[in-house]
């Protein structure tokens, strides 16, 4: 059974830093595409960033330059280093598998971690 | 960049009314166009891919169709359990995703 479970949210003033996880389990991350998207409080679905199965990593222009995605393969876990934030990327976080193969839709998603930025 | 609209916002059914959300994309995206269902507290599932597409333990009264600039979701025959948030996500523009505005359900 597929699954992923995010950790690692919590409270930051603005300017700081947080690494969240996604710890995956029923498939192997490096063979995936891997996805960030966020959920700002009551406001819809924002893509954050991507790394594809070959190691390319791309980001939304918001995140650009501040945020990091990475993966350990040994762990099957991905990660989104955040530096530098600001109160407008606070918001719930969700990693998700997009689909194999086509890297189309994103077939499975994690239950999210809060991110809350503020002094 | 391609935007996705929805319309529209809100929607307030009755059970077993049919319901149908738009997604208009800014610019020509085939077929790939893609629907989610998000629950309050829930994150996102998957409920259409590729327009029209089922996917697997999906109840079947939610269906897709469109193709290009135009898609619909419809869901006959509404149950209370289908209140929820409804996105679509287009994937034309890889490794760019982008999302519709989302269209709430609620049941009357």
């Amino acid at each position: 059974e597929v699954q992923l479970v995010e950790s690692g949210g919590g409270l930051v003033q603005p300017g700081g830093s947080l690494r969240l996880s996604c710890a995956a389990s029923g498939f192997t991350v490096s063979s995936n595409y891997m996805s960030w998207v966020r959920q700002a409080p009551g406001k819809g679905l924002e893509w954050v960033s991507v790394i594809y199965s070959g190691g390319s990593t791309y980001y939304a222009d918001s995140v650009k330059g501040r945020f990091t995605i990475s993966r350990d393969n040994s762990k099957n876990t991905l990660y989104l280093q955040m530096n530098s934030l600001r109160a407008e990327d606070t918001a719930v976080y969700y990693c998700a598998r997009l689909a194999y193969l086509s890297g189309s839709y994103l077939d499975y998603w994690g239950q999210g971690t809060l991110v809350t930025v503020s002094s | 960049e391609i935007v996705l609209t929805q319309s529209p916002d809100f929607q307030s059914v009755t059970p077993k009314e049919k319901v149908t959300i738009t997604c208009r994309a800014s610019q020509s995206i085939g077929s790939s166009l893609h629907w989610y269902q998000q629950k309050p507290d829930q994150s996102p599932k998957l409920l259409i891919k590729y327009a029209s597409q089922s996917i697997s333990g999906v109840p079947s009264r939610f269906s897709g169709s469109g193709s290009g600039t135009d898609f619909t979701l419809t869901i006959n025959s509404l149950e209370a359990e289908d209140a929820a948030t409804y996105y679509c996500h287009q994937s034309s523009s890889l490794p760019q995703l982008t999302f519709g505005g989302g269209t709430k359900v609620e049941i009357k």
